[in-house]
C-alpha cells in the first residue's frame, strides 16, 4: 500500500513568520511529486511539479525541495501572510498518472 | 480559457437514486481524472480516462460506479443506487498530456449528499 505522509497536520503562525512542511513518500518507483494549495471552497491549485532528485523550485515566497532517494519533500513559505492560509497537499505519482495524496497540512496565518 | 468545470456543484439524492456528475475539462485537455474526498479524509483517486478510453480504474468501487469520457461532451461519473456512504465531494482534474511533469488542473468539485 502506497502511503504519503504529511506533517504537521496543522500549523498556526504569525504574519511574517517563515514556516515549512514535510511530505514523505515511498522512495521506490518514483515518478513525480506534486504540491497543491487548497483554499476552502476553491479548487486545489498546483504549486509545483517535481520530478528530479535534488530539484528545487520557487514561486514568489514559496519554495520546495525534493529528495527522491530518501523519500521526502519540503515546502517552505518565507514571511507568511494571511492570504497564505490554506491546506497544502502533496501528491505522489509512482508509475501512472494517478495522484496519491497526503492528508495535507492546514496552515493558518494570523495578522 | 475557462478552467475545469463541474456540475452540478451540489447534488442531493435519496438512497437508491442515481447520481450523475459532469466534468468538462479545460480546452485542449484530453485526459480526465476523478477523485473523491470522503468526510474527514483526503483526496483519493478513482479513475483516469482519456477520450473514449478508461486508462486506470483501480480506485473505483467495484459496483454501482461507472465513468465515461465520450468523444464529444463532458466526462460523466455515474453512481447507481446511491447509499449514504457515497456522500462526499467529487473532484475532477484534467491535463493536456500524459507523462512526468504533468500538471493536473482541478475543478471546483461536486458535493453529493445522500439522504
Amino acid at each position: 500500500i502506497l502511503n504519503v505522509e504529511q506533517s504537521p497536520q496543522s500549523l498556526h503562525v504569525q504574519e511574517g513568520d517563515s514556516t515549512n512542511f514535510t511530505c514523505s513518500f515511498p522512495s521506490s518507483n518514483f515518478y513525480a511529486l506534486h504540491w497543491y494549495r487548497w483554499e476552502t471552497a476553491k479548487s486545489p491549485e498546483a504549486l509545483f511539479v517535481m520530478t528530479l532528485n535534488g530539484d528545487e523550485k520557487k514561486k514568489g515566497r514559496i519554495s520546495a525541495t525534493l529528495n527522491t532517494k530518501e523519500g521526502y519533500s519540503y515546502l517552505y513559505i518565507k514571511g507568511s501572510q494571511p492570504e497564505d492560509s490554506a491546506t497544502y497537499l502533496c501528491a505522489f505519482i509512482y508509475n501512472t498518472d494517478k495522484l496519491i495524496f497526503g492528508t495535507g497540512t492546514r496552515l493558518q496565518v494570523f495578522p | 480559457n475557462a478552467g475545469v468545470m463541474q456540475n452540478p456543484r451540489h447534488l442531493v439524492r435519496r438512497r437508491g437514486q442515481e447520481a450523475r456528475l459532469r466534468c468538462s475539462p479545460m480546452k485542449g485537455h484530453s485526459h480526465v481524472y476523478w477523485y473523491r474526498q470522503l468526510p474527514e479524509e483526503g483526496l483519493k483517486f478513482m479513475v483516469y480516462l482519456q477520450k473514449e478510453n478508461i486508462i486506470d480504474e483501480s480506485g473505483m468501487p467495484k459496483e454501482r460506479f461507472s465513468a465515461e469520457f465520450p468523444k464529444e461532451g463532458p466526462s460523466i461519473l455515474r453512481i447507481q443506487q446511491v447509499v449514504r456512504g457515497d456522500s462526499a465531494a467529487y473532484f475532477c482534474a484534467s491535463s493536456p498530456w500524459r507523462g512526468r511533469g504533468n500538471e493536473q488542473f482541478f475543478g471546483p468539485g461536486t458535493r453529493l449528499t445522500v439522504l
